[in-house]
């Protein structure tokens, strides 16, 4: 079975400076997909970047970039310029065959003025 | 466009009484799923509908859990017999198909089930 950990339950930046969140996975599967999403207090799961693993550049999306190591099974997120708005949970979530997501137990991620 | 709705946003009940959960995915999406977030199992997969397939029903915790999807489109998750333990935030998400470029999932705002 697969299976995603994120290391970090918390995680902290000043307003506009750069933090960087971890995620590896477990798989045997060759052919795969790694999302990172955001929830806020809302509750909404928001999309933030989606990665495939059979493409070898690394996915970017504005101020949101990942670091993809799949040898090392790691997928990382690094947020750049960081706002407030960007305070909220993250679950990085990997898709394989199945069309399941599997999740990693979150990183609360808390912006400073 | 309209993004993944649910209802109610929030269910209060007791135990031992049935509820049900209602998810309308984004229109033309025809696939969708159910998950269960809670404090003590994190982010759990429940039950997975894609067309007019059989649904994945592997997540379902218990024979309690049953879920349906009507005309392809708003689906329904029923818990008989409320348990504590069945107390956490159900999430539908749904995805234009499964396949390669189609399989991005997107997330309704979740119903928020405590049992008293």
């Amino acid at each position: 079975a697969q299976t995603v950990t994120q290391s970090q339950p918390e995680m902290s930046v000043q307003e506009a400076e750069t933090v960087t969140l971890s995620c590896t996975y477990d798989t045997s599967e060759s052919d795969y997909y790694l999302f990172w999403y955001k929830q806020p207090p809302s509750r909404q799961m928001i999309l933030v970047i989606r990665q495939e693993a059979y493409k070898q550049q690394n996915a970017t999306e504005n101020r949101f970039s990942v670091n993809f190591q799949k040898a090392a099974k790691s997928f990382s997120l690094k947020i750049s310029d960081s706002q407030l708005g960007d305070a909220a949970m993250y679950f990085c979530a990997y898709r394989g065959s199945g069309s399941r997501l599997t999740f990693g137990e979150g990183t609360q991620l808390t912006v400073n003025p | 466009g309209a993004g993944v709705s649910q209802s109610p946003s929030n269910k209060v009940t007791e135990k031992g009484k049935d509820v049900e959960l209602r998810c309308d995915p984004i229109s033309g999406h025809t696939a969708l799923y159910w998950y269960r977030q809670s404090l003590g199992q994190g982010l759990e997969f429940l039950i997975y509908f894609q067309g007019n397939s059989a649904p994945d029903k592997s997540g379902l915790p218990s024979d309690r859990f049953s879920a349906e999807r009507t005309g392809g489109s708003v689906s329904t998750l029923t818990i008989q017999r409320t348990q504590q333990e069945d107390s956490a935030v159900y999430l539908c998400a749904s995805s234009l198909g499964s396949g390669r470029g189609t399989d991005t999932q997107y997330f309704g705002p979740g119903t928020r089930l405590t049992v008293l």
